[in-house]
């Protein structure tokens, strides 16, 4: 079972709103991702990290933003929400690569509707 | 990362083995073949991953063809519990895709009573 973690699962918010998901994991992971996902819609890639002060802007470009201060935190942040911005918001992480390939763990996801 | 090209939907009943499908036509020698699965509203789980040869865990099996351009999950007896959208992804080990997974749109498998 894969120890990642994401608050809250579930949000409400107005429009104009700062929030930030939670999203931590003690795998002692490197590498961290943040997905978006609509309802019966494919994953997107929007931040990923390879480690402490790295950040990167995936795929599908996002308003949100990310940091990552310490290997096991990887918050995101939206400084002004925006119903658009209503989407599942998936967290992951992986072990280093090794010779068996790169596995990603992921969290249960965040749910957040702006009204 | 090579793309996959996986159908659907697919049925099973329960008890039975489910096997799902995947092409990787234009995978590269480097690339794994990942098996994730996603039950409504839940994050991907892993469930298998391979190279060339193939491999068995607790949850499933992989078979992949000998020219690696496709491959086969096989769930050895389905339960209701395996209803879900299963994710075939072929992985480039290496550049700038490292590490990063590519999600299509996948099998939506659905077990019945």
């Amino acid at each position: 079972e894969a120890d990642i973690y994401q608050t809250p699962r579930y949000l409400v918010i107005g429009t104009g709103k700062k929030i930030t998901l939670e999203c931590s994991q003690t795998m002692g992971h490197d590498k961290m991702y943040w997905y978006q996902q609509d309802p019966g819609m494919e994953l997107h890639l929007i931040h990923y990290s390879y480690g402490v002060n790295s950040t990167e802007k995936g795929d599908l470009s996002s308003e949100s933003t990310v940091s990552r201060i310490r290997t096991e935190h990887f918050p995101l942040t939206l400084e002004s929400a925006r119903p658009s911005h209503t989407s599942q918001y998936l967290c992951a992480s992986s072990e280093p690569r090794g010779t068996s390939g790169n596995t990603i763990y992921f969290g249960e996801g965040s749910w957040l509707t702006v009204v | 990362d090579a793309k996959t090209t996986q159908p659907t939907s697919m049925d099973c009943a329960e008890g039975r083995a489910a096997n799902l499908p995947c092409n990787h036509s234009t995978i590269s020698g480097n690339e794994y073949v990942y098996w994730y699965r996603q039950i409504h509203s839940q994050g991907p789980q892993y469930i298998i991953h391979g190279l060339k040869n193939n491999e068995t865990n607790e949850m499933a099996s992989l078979i992949i063809t000998e020219d690696r351009k496709s491959s086969t999950l096989i769930l050895p007896h389905a339960t209701l519990r395996d209803t879900a959208v299963y994710y075939c992804i072929a992985e480039n080990a290496g550049g700038t895709s490292y590490g990063k997974l590519t999600f299509g749109q996948g099998t939506i498998l659905t077990v019945h009573p």
